[in-house]
């Protein structure tokens, strides 16, 4: 079966554009997360999405935002972006909500400069 | 709200040594709690988890963690380290609240070094 994939793995961006990130879970599985991960904070929680809803949703700002289709493929949205935004996004898939089992895709690196 | 602590920042271990990574969750009731581990330049890997039942748990790769409630901890050993062991490792516990589901909630992880 395959894993999770995502695109674009790398990134460069201009302070104040906006950038689409994809995911695509491991077939079978309904509930997508994304983190974000930086050297200063760590892995830390973005949000959520199981059968197309946001389930949950961590402490970002609203420049951050995310959507599931009907296949379970995930996309998140970074708006007006800012150089601390840099970071590798991970998703990942899980085939219950929350608390579940999740398995990482290998990441998006963003560079914003 | 729940959190993890990883003690160690770094760590270093001879090859064929054994290992213990230290991992102390807060959390209101039993947890879900995982091992990841990651390589440089890659996502996370699932090491193994404990839902219930026995709280000595077998991993992949030779890893094992013993869940002790008393103590709020899961730590992760291995017997003898190899040198591909040499990773960043990630404890993570998973709670529900409310009927809802709230995520995974990581440690901020502990260099594992390994000594020739």
């Amino acid at each position: 079966k395959a894993g999770v994939t995502q695109t674009p793995r790398y990134l460069i961006k201009t302070r104040g554009q906006q950038v689409t990130l994809s995911c695509s879970p491991i077939s079978g599985h309904r509930s997508v997360s994304w983190y974000q991960q930086t050297p200063g904070q760590g892995l830390q929680f973005l949000f959520e999405y199981f059968s197309e809803t946001q389930r949950n949703k961590g402490n970002f700002p609203g420049r951050f935002s995310g959507r599931q289709f009907s296949n379970s493929r995930s996309e998140m949205n970074v708006s007006t972006l800012e150089l601390g935004d840099s970071a590798l996004y991970l998703c990942a898939s899980s085939p219950g909500v929350g608390g579940s089992e999740q398995y990482f895709g290998p990441g998006t690196r963003l560079t914003v400069t | 709200a729940q959190s993890v602590t990883q003690p160690d920042i770094h760590i270093t271990v001879s090859e064929g040594a054994s290992l213990e990574l230290r991992c102390n969750y807060s959390y209101g009731a039993t947890p879900y709690l995982f091992w990841y581990v990651q390589s440089p330049g890659q996502g996370l890997q699932l090491l193994l988890k404990y839902f219930s039942g026995d709280t000595l748990v077998q991993g992949i790769k030779g890893f094992e963690a013993e869940f002790k409630r008393s103590q709020s901890s899961f730590n992760l050993r291995k017997p003898s380290v190899h040198w591909s062991d040499a990773a960043e490792y990630f404890c993570a516990v998973g709670a529900w609240s409310g009927g809802g589901a709230d995520g995974l909630t990581f440690g901020k992880g502990t260099h594992l070094i390994i000594q020739p």
